[in-house]
């Protein structure tokens, strides 16, 4: 059982259309970061956010931290190609320290 | 920059034979850690360490061992790689974000296991 979960775990649409992919956990985050992988490469941190009800934007995306801090989303306006790519979660928890805990991940593909 | 430098990329070995993967951060960062990704599996953390010297294990530890004998290098080794080895190995450094950590990791490195 993951301490993350993902949802969905694939999405294929078309340019231009939005999209929103989640991160649930039973447990309490005491941060929750995303990260973004693009094939062949590790992945990089797009946002961190550590208080609940928080709303993060970069450009098109928009994240959202729950406000009891079980979970997040993430908001992509009028995608793109170059958004391809693999979405990870990553959570703190207390108990863990300075370990993240990864979810599964959410494969977006963006088609022209 | 080169940031964390992962060597080597890929390696195929037979089961039983035994190899260390290498990683170097110029960032000077305390914290290294090594994941392993499979699909649908996500990252999961095998060991870390937090400064030199330290080691401690992760989520999936068993098959494999690290050392942190200096700062910017983390070595994963396998004494007896099994063909449930097969994956993709990251490392990763860190520093601290506020309330939390920013992760850097390297390029991958591939493993297949016979």
């Amino acid at each position: 059982t993951q301490l993350l979960e993902q949802s969905p775990q694939f999405l294929s649409i078309q340019e231009g259309e939005n999209l929103t992919v989640y991160c649930n956990s039973s447990s309490v985050f005491s941060s929750l970061q995303w990260y973004r992988q693009e094939p062949g490469e590790g992945p990089v941190l797009l946002v961190t956010v550590v208080t609940g009800g928080e709303v993060k934007k970069l450009k098109r995306l928009t994240f959202q931290f729950g406000d009891a801090r079980k979970d997040s989303s993430l908001h992509i306006t009028a995608a793109q190609p170059g958004d391809t790519g693999l979405y990870l979660c990553a959570g703190g928890f207390p108990e863990y320290g300075n370990k993240l805990v990864f979810g599964a991940g959410t494969i977006l593909r963006v088609k022209s | 920059n080169a940031g964390v430098t992962q060597t080597p990329k890929f390696r195929v070995l037979k089961t039983g034979q035994s190899m260390t993967l290498l990683c170097a951060q110029d960032m000077n960062h305390e914290y290294m850690y090594w994941y392993r990704q499979d699909p649908g599996m996500g990252l999961r953390l095998i060991h870390y360490s937090v400064g030199e010297g330290t080691t401690a294990k992760g989520e999936v530890p068993d098959g494999y061992n690290v050392s942190r004998l200096k700062k910017q290098n983390f070595l994963l080794g396998l004494e007896s790689a099994a063909p449930s080895q097969t994956s993709v190995y990251f490392c990763a450094s860190s520093r601290p974000t506020g309330n939390s950590w920013e992760l850097f990791f390297g390029e991958g490195s591939r493993l297949t296991v016979l």
